[in-house]
């Protein structure tokens, strides 16, 4: 059974610092994993998505890797800024069923 | 395009009562719908598939009675909670995919408060 973990659950740091969100899993039959992000309260918001075969995505600022043989993931946040407060989630979506099994998210805040 | 929305966006209601979640594809056509429950601080958990026109696949633990899915068309799945108690308080998030993709849009979820 796939299980997803998201290191550390909760993480603050000052504006400007550059910082590394985890993800693990379990099972590496995975057709591909995403990051989002999710306000308070909010729905979620597609990050990046990085295929099986890829190594790693970049968006901006945001840049992700995959080692799929190992079972991870990392979310790099460049120049962190205050707006980018929320809670981060992976997801890896299966090869089996193409069911999306998630990590319990890493809540991050930035400090002014 | 691939937008889905939820309706409500949230909603309080009394121990007992039944209340109903619309999930719609705005511009595709969704033949399946996947329905989550998120908890506080926690992970989303998918609660059930359902296939338009077809009976919906419950995940273990979910009562198939309780929460009923609907899916008559291809850009309408319902979510009714049946006598919902204070445990039922969440916040439920649907998801749509068209034929022949892997990807999931998401709605921007719905806060049920039971009171």
């Amino acid at each position: 059974k796939q299980e997803v973990t998201q290191i550390p659950a909760a993480l603050s740091v000052p504006e400007g610092e550059n910082l590394v969100l985890n993800c693990s899993f379990t099972d590496s039959a995975i057709y591909n994993l995403q990051w989002f992000r999710q306000d308070p309260g909010k729905g979620l918001t597609s990050l990046l998505l990085i295929q099986s075969s890829q190594r790693e995505q970049t968006s901006g600022r945001l840049n992700a890797s995959l080692d799929k043989s190992s079972g991870r993931s990392t979310l790099y946040i460049a120049a962190s800024q205050p707006g980018d407060s929320a809670t981060y989630l992976c997801a890896v979506l299966m090869d089996s069923n193409y069911q999306l099994i998630w990590g319990a998210g890493t809540k991050l805040i930035i400090k002014p | 395009g691939a937008v889905v929305s939820q309706h409500p966006s949230w909603v309080i209601c009394k121990s007992g009562t039944s209340v109903k979640i619309e999930c719609r594809s705005l511009d595709f056509q969704a033949t399946t719908m996947f329905w989550y429950r998120q908890f506080p601080k926690q992970s989303l958990m998918l609660m059930a598939t359902s296939n338009e026109g077809s009976k919906a696949t419950y995940e273990q633990g979910v009562e198939k009675d309780k929460f009923l899915i609907n899916h008559a068309s291809l850009t309408l799945s319902t979510l009714t909670v049946t006598s919902a108690h204070p445990e039922d308080s969440s916040f439920y998030i649907c998801s749509a995919r068209e034929s022949g993709s892997y990807e999931q849009y998401f709605g921007p979820g719905t806060r049920l408060t039971v009171t």
